[in-house]
């Protein structure tokens, strides 16, 4: 089975440039969640849709960040214009509907550098 | 909304020593405690997980314990091996959906 796909893995931009993540679930995982991790730290939510719809994005700064999930499969994650602080790692995870293990699958993530 | 602290942030073992991580958790509500494995540049995977009705989980070398009135839980790692070494996180989540990470803590097993 093909695990969570994510690109680019890694991004070198220059700050107030755009930037886009793109993420593949696990067919079948209808649930699919954007994290950001910083260095050091444990992945923070930016966004969780569940199919197409994005049913918590409390923790995404809209003044700069936009996701979409068209289809309710692929996702991609846009930072516009990008600021030095958002240089971190963002991760896209999947888990599927209705799961008792609560599982989460990741993907290996896109490195973002913002110099 | 949930609040998760992990301690201690690094540690370093001798092999075939036994390595604990502790995290704590605010939400009473909350019934699941996964714990993932970061090995260096790659992404995090799922090791071992409990849930608020059970006290006590183990496979093989781990195990997890949960103690839901003083809400704590602990990795515990038997018999350490350099392979062991990465960054490790505790979770916990209410609904199944929701997840709430710990800081991490990085082990290192000297061999």
């Amino acid at each position: 089975e093909a695990g969570v796909v994510q690109s680019p893995r890694y991004k070198i931009i220059e700050k107030k440039q755009p930037v886009a993540f793109w993420c593949n679930p696990i067919s079948g995982h209808n649930t699919l969640y954007w994290y950001l991790q910083n260095l050091g730290q444990g992945p923070e939510l930016l966004i969780r849709y569940e199919n197409e719809e994005a049913v918590d994005d409390s923790q995404l700064p809209k003044d700069r960040f936009s996701a979409e999930r068209l289809k309710g499969v692929d996702s991609t994650l846009k930072i516009q214009p990008a600021e030095l602080g958002d240089s971190a790692v963002y991760l896209c995870a999947s888990s599927p509907r209705g799961q008792n293990t609560g599982e989460l699958f990741f993907g290996e993530g896109s490195r973002l550098t913002v110099l | 909304g949930e609040n998760v602290e992990q301690h201690p942030s690094t540690l370093s073992v001798q092999e075939g020593d036994s390595a604990v991580i502790k995290c704590t958790y605010s939400d009473s509500a909350s019934n699941y405690f996964p714990w993932y494995k970061q090995e260096l540049g790659k992404r995090p995977q799922l090791i071992i997980d409990i849930r608020s009705n059970v006290g006590e989980k183990k496979d093989q070398r781990i195990a997890v314990t949960l103690n839901k009135t003083a809400k704590h839980f602990s990795l515990h790692i038997t018999e350490t091996q350099p392979e062991d070494s990465a960054v490790y996180f505790c979770a916990a989540s209410v609904t199944g959906n929701q997840f709430y990470f710990g800081t991490g803590t990085s082990l290192t097993v000297i061999p």
